[in-house]
C-alpha cells in the first residue's frame, strides 16, 4: 500500500528565505508526483507535475525534483513571500490498480513572516 | 468552459440524511475522482469514474455513490449520513495521459 509522507508538518520563515518542502512515498511504481497549494478551507491548485521519467519540473519561484529510486520529492521556493503562506501537499499517482487515483501526504503548513 | 466547479460550496445535513454533491468539469476532462479531506489530513480517494463507468475505488462504504454524465458533469451522494462524514468534498478531473489533475474548489459538508 503506497504511503505518503510530508516533513515538517508546519514550517515558519521570515519573508525572503529560500525554503524547502519535503515528501517521501512507500512504493517507486508510480507515474507520476504532483505538489498542490491549498488556502484554508479551499480547494487545491496545482502547482508542478512530474511524470515518473522526469527527475525535476520549474516553474517561477518554485522548483521540484524527483527521486523515484529513493522515494522522495523536494519542493524548493526561492525568495519566499507572505503571499506563499498555505498548505503545500504533495500526491503520488501509484501504477496499480485500473483507476489513476492519487494518494496525498497530510501536507506541510507553510507560513512566511513579513 | 475553464475549471472545475463544486456546488453548493457550504451544506448543513442532518445525522441520517442523504446529500448530493455536484461537480462540472472541463469540457474533455473524461476522468473525474472525489475525494474527502477531514480538517487537518491529506484528501482521501472516494471514487474515480471514466467515460460514465466506475473504475476504482476507495475504502468507503457502498453508501458512498457517483454519477458521471457525458456532459462532464458528476455528482457524489451519500446515504445516511454520519457525523464522521463532515468535510471538505473535493472533485477533480483530467484528460488523461501526460496531464495532471485540475481540482475544484470544495464543498464543505458539516452533518449535525
Amino acid at each position: 500500500k503506497q504511503e505518503v509522507t510530508q516533513i515538517p508538518a508546519a514550517l515558519s520563515v521570515p519573508e525572503g528565505e529560500n525554503l524547502v518542502l519535503n515528501c517521501s512515498f512507500t512504493d517507486s511504481a508510480i507515474y507520476n508526483l504532483q505538489w498542490f497549494r491549498q488556502d484554508p478551507g479551499k480547494g487545491l491548485t496545482s502547482l508542478l507535475l512530474i511524470q515518473s521519467s522526469q527527475r525535476e519540473q520549474t516553474s517561477g519561484r518554485l522548483n521540484a525534483s524527483l527521486d523515484k529510486s529513493s522515494g522522495r520529492s523536494t519542493l524548493y521556493i526561492a525568495a519566499s513571500q507572505p503571499g506563499d503562506s498555505a498548505t503545500y501537499l504533495c500526491a503520488v499517482s501509484p501504477r496499480q490498480g485500473g483507476s489513476e487515483k492519487l494518494v496525498f501526504g497530510k501536507g506541510t503548513k507553510l507560513t512566511v513572516n513579513p | 468552459e475553464t475549471g472545475v466547479t463544486q456546488s453548493p460550496t457550504h451544506l448543513i445535513k442532518t445525522r441520517g440524511q442523504q446529500v448530493t454533491l455536484r461537480c462540472s468539469s472541463q469540457s474533455g476532462h473524461n476522468t473525474v475522482s472525489w475525494y474527502q479531506q477531514a480538517l487537518g489530513q491529506g484528501p482521501q480517494f472516494i471514487f474515480q469514474y471514466y467515460r460514465e463507468e466506475e473504475n476504482g475505488r476507495g475504502n468507503f462504504p457502498p453508501r458512498f455513490s457517483g454519477l458521471q454524465f457525458p456532459n462532464y458533469s458528476s455528482e457524489l451522494n451519500v446515504n445516511a449520513l454520519e457525523l464522521d462524514d463532515s468535510a471538505l468534498y473535493l472533485c477533480a478531473s483530467r484528460t488523461g495521459g501526460i496531464y495532471g489533475y485540475t481540482f475544484g474548489s470544495g464543498t464543505r459538508l458539516t452533518v449535525v
